[in-house]
């Protein structure tokens, strides 16, 4: 099973401030990976879907990068809204198969 | 506009079955999938399975095979995912996901908490 790793757990910021956030799977998984926000009590959010490809209506200072074991999301200029927690998402076709990070929570500095 | 509406809030007993409902509206023509996702309290995220409407086709995550079953019904449009043999462990929100695969979870219901105590 591939595992998948995100650093750090948590992290405080503060609005403006370059936020970036790591994913790492335990073997080479290609570009089979997305972001997804999450805030309390609510549904989460696809941001970034094969790596690098952002979601419709996603604003652009959120971006992603990588291929094969080791990924970044970056949020370029964090926004009030933005403090939540990101998971990172391993997916396969098939077999059909998701694998969630740990998640990272980002809170006010 | 994709919709996902799901049941509501369940309190079980341990060894006992739950059976939630996922109803989509909006954008339901053509071939899509449905997935459940579950979230622990203050824990993360944890693929379940899905299925796909149209075939049939049904593919559960290792940890839930023999406890799951995800259907739908006759519309396609509503999809059903049953846990049997609940333990304190399986208190969670559970979500339902529609994307254009099992893996794709781009609409998420509102989510339904699972309380087995």
């Amino acid at each position: 099973d591939i595992q998948m790793t995100q650093s750090p757990s948590s992290l405080s910021a503060s609005v403006g401030d370059r936020v970036t956030i790591t994913c790492q799977a335990s073997q080479d998984i290609s570009n089979h990976l997305n972001w997804f926000q999450q805030k309390p009590g609510k549904a989460p959010k696809l941001l970034i879907y094969d790596a690098s490809s952002l979601d419709t209506g996603v604003p652009s200072r959120f971006s992603g990068s990588g291929s094969g074991t080791d990924f970044t999301f970056t949020i370029t200029s964090l926004q009030p809204e933005d403090f939540a927690t990101y998971y990172c998402q391993h997916y396969e076709n098939v077999p059909p198969d998701v694998t969630f990070g740990p998640g990272t929570k980002v809170d006010f500095k | 506009q994709v919709q996902l509406v799901q049941s509501g809030a369940e309190v079980k007993r341990p060894g006992s079955s739950v059976k939630i409902s996922c109803k989509a509206s909006g954008d339901t023509f053509g071939n899509f999938a449905f997935s459940w996702v579950r979230q622990a309290p203050g824990q993360g995220l944890e693929w379940m399975g899905g299925i796909i409407p149209l075939f049939g086709t049904t593919a559960y995550a290792q940890k839930f095979r023999g406890r799951i079953t995800i259907t739908t019904d006759d519309s396609k449009t509503t999809a059903y995912m049953e846990l049997s043999s609940l333990r304190s462990e399986d208190t969670a929100l559970y979500f339902c996901t529609k994307g254009i695969i099992m893996p794709h979870l781009l609409h998420w219901g509102q989510g339904t908490l699972v309380s087995v105590s």
